[in-house]
């Protein structure tokens, strides 16, 4: 069964770093890109970055660009993110999604999803 | 960067009934070279992710029940209920991929009349 379990949130303070994972398992990870989505406590999704199937590229939203990575090791079936700088702002529930595809096109949205992992920033 | 907005905010409908939440999107999504317009639909519930329903614009994901459809283009976008049950009370999000950057509806609450 295809699944993405999230780690690594906690609490942190403001200007401090953390790095989470997300192990993937039933499906070929290296086959497919993945992201990361955010969702802060009682509000809507925000998308915070995506590397290619390869790790060959990644993008980021201007919110998080510069402070955040995103990383892959196909040989762990792992996904990353390391957030430095983190903000007040920041703290949400972080999700682990991989880009669906169909018939060899990607669908441009999220078709399997972890249950998340909770990131505080707070002094 | 493209924004999603969608209408209403919140919508209460009575079991069976239909339910439409709209989603119009500041410029066009559409790729003609793939000729997809990558517009998807998201149900989430309290507690749990977010559950993939609809993709380029109508197709539905697997195991989703067909009262659920997609329809629009351009920059108008529709997610229609056509029977509402119990099971169906959520939130819901459109979400678009362009141009490298994937953005989200503000989401829309669905309640029982």
């Amino acid at each position: 069964q295809e699944q993405l379990v999230e780690s690594g949130g906690g609490v942190v303070q403001p200007g401090r770093s953390l790095r989470l994972s997300c192990a993937a398992s039933g499906f070929t990870f290296s086959n497919y890109g993945m992201h990361w989505v955010r969702q802060a406590p009682g509000k809507g999704l925000e998308w915070v970055a995506v590397i290619w199937y390869d790790g060959s590229n990644k993008y980021y939203p201007d919110s998080v660009k510069g402070r955040f990575t995103i990383s892959r090791d196909t040989s762990k079936n792992t996904l990353f993110l390391q957030m430095n700088s983190l903000r007040a702002e920041d703290t949400a529930v972080y999700y682990c999604a991989r880009e669906g595809r169909d018939s060899g096109w990607y669908l441009g949205g999220f078709d399997i999803w972890g249950q998340g992992t909770m990131v505080t920033v707070s002094p | 960067d493209i924004v999603l907005t969608q209408s209403p905010d919140s919508l209460a409908v009575s079991l069976g009934e239909r339910a439409t939440i709209n989603c119009k999107s500041s410029q066009s999504v559409s790729y003609s070279s793939h000729n997809k317009n990558f517009l998807s639909w998201y149900q989430q519930k309290p507690g749990q992710p977010p559950k993939l329903l609809i993709y380029w614009v109508s197709t539905r994901e697997s195991g989703v029940p067909d009262r659920f459809s997609g329809s629009g283009s351009g920059t108008d976008f529709t997610l229609t209920i056509s029977s509402l049950q119990a099971e169906d009370v959520a939130v819901y999000y459109c979400q678009q991929y362009y141009n490298t950057l994937w953005t989200f509806g503000q989401g829309t609450k669905v309640e029982i009349k």
